[in-house]
């Protein structure tokens, strides 16, 4: 597999529920992000990691919590999630250095119910 | 006043029209500009990149940057079915770093056939 990749493509979760997202890239980037996408807003960069070391956090609630094991895996774990916190979880990746921009994956859509 | 003020949209165009679509900002720092287009379901794709003032073109596409208006556009000659999408345009401050990259809230176009 080429790019980036992540799963599941949707989830739907109750408030109370514990679920993991999952984003993997395949381009030897060194740094990763979660950006999360609602309607009519622009993307909100959630959390940068580079060289698996989280360089942002973009004042996150700490019901998001980010993991990255290595530099071509991400985490976003979730728990106690609000109906606002669906939206459509986009990850990426960029090489530094390099400044033409991120690649990103085709996001999960969550909803919270 | 936001950082990128972009026009949501949506636009409907004939086939074969020339599209213009457009970016405002607030931060004289800016200085590497990007168009990203984002079909239903996918993620933002990068389509176009600039670094500092001038014009870019790329096939049917052409990217301008107007660093003293601080104004962006992309023009897409020929319009087809295909360039329906939503087209995010996105900006730094300055390369080689993560996590500062800003978005507007995109543009939906619709070309008709």
């Amino acid at each position: 597999e080429t790019g980036v990749t992540q799963t599941p493509r949707h989830l739907v979760m109750g408030m109370t529920n514990k679920k993991s997202l999952k984003c993997e890239q395949h381009l030897g980037h060194n740094a990763m992000y979660w950006y999360k996408q609602s309607a009519k807003k622009p993307l909100e960069l959630m959390f940068v990691y580079n060289f698996k070391e989280q360089t942002e956090n973009n004042s996150v609630p700490s019901r998001f919590s980010p993991e990255c094991p290595n530099s071509s895996h991400l985490f976003l774990h979730l728990h106690t999630l609000q109906p606002e916190d669906s939206a459509l979880y986009l990850c990426a990746s960029s090489q530094d250095g390099v400044d033409y921009g991120y690649t990103f994956g085709s996001g999960t859509r969550l909803t919270v119910v | 006043q936001k950082e990128v003020e972009q026009d949501p949209g949506p636009l409907s165009v004939p086939e074969g029209a020339i599209v213009s679509l457009n970016c405002t900002y607030s931060n004289s720092a800016f200085q590497y500009f990007m168009w990203y287009r984002q079909y239903s379901r996918k993620g933002p794709e990068l389509l176009m990149y600039t670094y500092s003032s001038g014009n870019k073109e790329d096939g049917r596409f052409t990217a301008q940057v107007d660093k003293s208006s601080k104004y962006i556009s992309l023009f897409i000659r020929d319009s087809q079915p295909s360039d329906s999408a939503t087209y995010l345009c996105a900006m730094r401050d300055y390369g080689g770093s993560q996590g500062n990259l800003i978005f507007g809230k995109g543009t939906k176009l619709s070309v008709k056939p």
